[in-house]
């Protein structure tokens, strides 16, 4: 089945301490990217990629980083989680990013608690 | 940039009433639009796009709609179903070159 997987599904953890949120397409699409969603703001982009080693920041970069060694995976890490980064987040994928064509496939969501 | 909100955050509608749910956008220069769903505990969900060639496009019991004179897009939603129940949300690309840019949601309530 093609799809985008997501994990862990829910994650709480304290302030400071180093995450990683996996992300893994199997559609062999080029364009991969993460969004936060908040109450009243909808899907903010945290960062994006065109293609491997490939990465650009989206508009609320701050305090995250990711990778793209390999098609197929797109980590999301946090270096040191601060409680506003508590969110909802997807990871979401495309043959392009000019999404022609049904748009992006999303994930399930990772919720994460950060207190 | 592209700028895209939705004009209501909560629709409520009774079982069987058609829904209708707006968008606006500031890009005048935008040439493909998307609507998703997103029901509860899920990621959103592709349910209809349109060009900008086009200003009308149907899909089964879904409409999109679309006036680039006012620069604003609807999602038609016929025979409304408790299954319809979701957060529904328009995103526009701002050109040729760029990525989606999504606006806040409308949740949509259907009552039996």
């Amino acid at each position: 089945e093609a799809q985008v997987t997501q994990n862990p599904r829910y994650l709480i953890t304290v302030t400071g301490k180093k995450l990683t949120v996996t992300c893994s397409q199997n559609m062999n699409h080029e364009y991969m990217s993460w969004y936060r969603q908040d109450p009243g703001l909808g899907l903010r982009q945290i960062y994006y990629s065109m293609n491997v080693e490939v990465t650009d920041k989206g508009d609320v970069p701050e305090g995250y980083k990711v990778s793209r060694k390999e098609k197929r995976n797109f980590p999301l890490i946090l270096e040191s989680p601060s409680p506003n980064q508590t969110s909802l987040y997807f990871c979401a994928s495309s043959l392009s990013g000019t999404a022609i064509n049904y748009g992006y496939t999303f994930g399930s969501g990772t919720r994460l608690t950060v207190v | 940039g592209e700028s895209v909100g939705l004009h209501l955050p909560t629709l409520s509608v009774q079982e069987g009433d058609n829904s209708i749910i707006n968008c606006a956008y500031s890009n005048s220069a935008s040439d493909y639009f998307i609507w998703y769903k997103q029901e509860s505990g899920k990621g959103p969900q592709f349910i209809i796009d349109i060009r900008s060639n086009m200003d009308k496009r149907q899909g089964q019991r879904v409409t999109v709609l679309l006036n680039k004179t006012v620069k604003h897009l609807s999602l038609q939603i016929a025979a409304t179903q408790p299954g319809d129940s979701a957060v529904y949300f328009c995103a526009g690309r701002g050109s040729g070159y760029s990525t989606l840019t999504f606006g806040k949601g409308t949740m949509l309530l259907v009552s039996p």
